[in-house]
């Protein structure tokens, strides 16, 4: 059992262009979250969802959009990525939603130019 | 008060002593709380869930929480030398149901 999965693993990334991290959990879990983790500031959520077809904001959801056509996957799209984006996106899934404890995925370091 | 507050550290702790971690919240009415730690360049784990008062032992950790007080804490027994890292400790608020994590804990074990 792979868990969550996330790609890349790392990017570099020209400001002005857009770009999807993936994120795949095999657990059948019904939520799905994106952090970003900077130093200093602690892991913020961006989005989240709570089950196949919906979707939330979340702390800092600003220049990002999320998708959830399916349990398993929940990609995270920067638009037209920034700097202030360079950070660690962190994807989780929890069985039942925001009250019950989460999984983080490996990570991507993104760093915006 | 900030919603989630721990101590940054670093808690240097002797090897096969008591590390005691602490976190404190400003929502009274909170339900659920967790432990996660993080190594560095990795992805926070979980180490611990509580959700009622008193203590919720598990391995050599025991997760202790004081809802009147409103704390939440970490207690890490024969500390080893693996167990140094970040402890993020994090929060489901009561008011609007989200999970606010605090900025966590640097804790060091000296062999």
């Amino acid at each position: 059992i792979a868990g969550i999965t996330q790609a890349p693993t790392s990017q570099i990334l020209a400001a002005g262009r857009r770009m999807t991290l993936r994120c795949t959990q095999d657990m059948r879990h019904n939520a799905m979250y994106w952090y970003r983790q900077d130093l200093g500031l602690g892991l913020r959520l961006i989005h989240y969802s709570n089950t196949a077809g919906t979707t939330g904001k979340g702390e800092v959801p600003d220049g990002y959009s999320v998708s959830r056509a399916n349990t398993d996957d929940f990609p995270l799209t920067l638009a037209s990525a920034v700097p202030s984006q360079t950070s660690v996106y962190f994807c989780a899934s929890s069985e039942e939603g925001i009250r019950s404890e989460q999984y983080f995925g490996p990570g991507t370091r993104l760093t915006v130019t | 008060q900030k919603e989630v507050e721990q101590n940054s550290g670093p808690l240097s702790v002797p090897e096969g002593a008591i590390a005691s971690l602490n976190c404190t919240y400003s929502d009274r009415g909170s339900q659920s709380f967790f432990w996660y730690r993080q190594y560095s360049g990795k992805s926070p784990e979980l180490i611990m869930f509580i959700y009622s008062n008193g203590d919720k032992e598990d391995g050599r950790f025991t997760a202790q929480l004081n809802k009147a007080s409103q704390y939440v804490s970490l207690l890490i027994r024969d500390s080893q030398p693996s167990d140094s890292a970040t402890y993020l400790c994090a929060v489901n608020m009561n008011r609007d149901d989200k999970i606010i994590f605090g900025k966590g804990t640097r804790l060091h074990i000296l062999p």
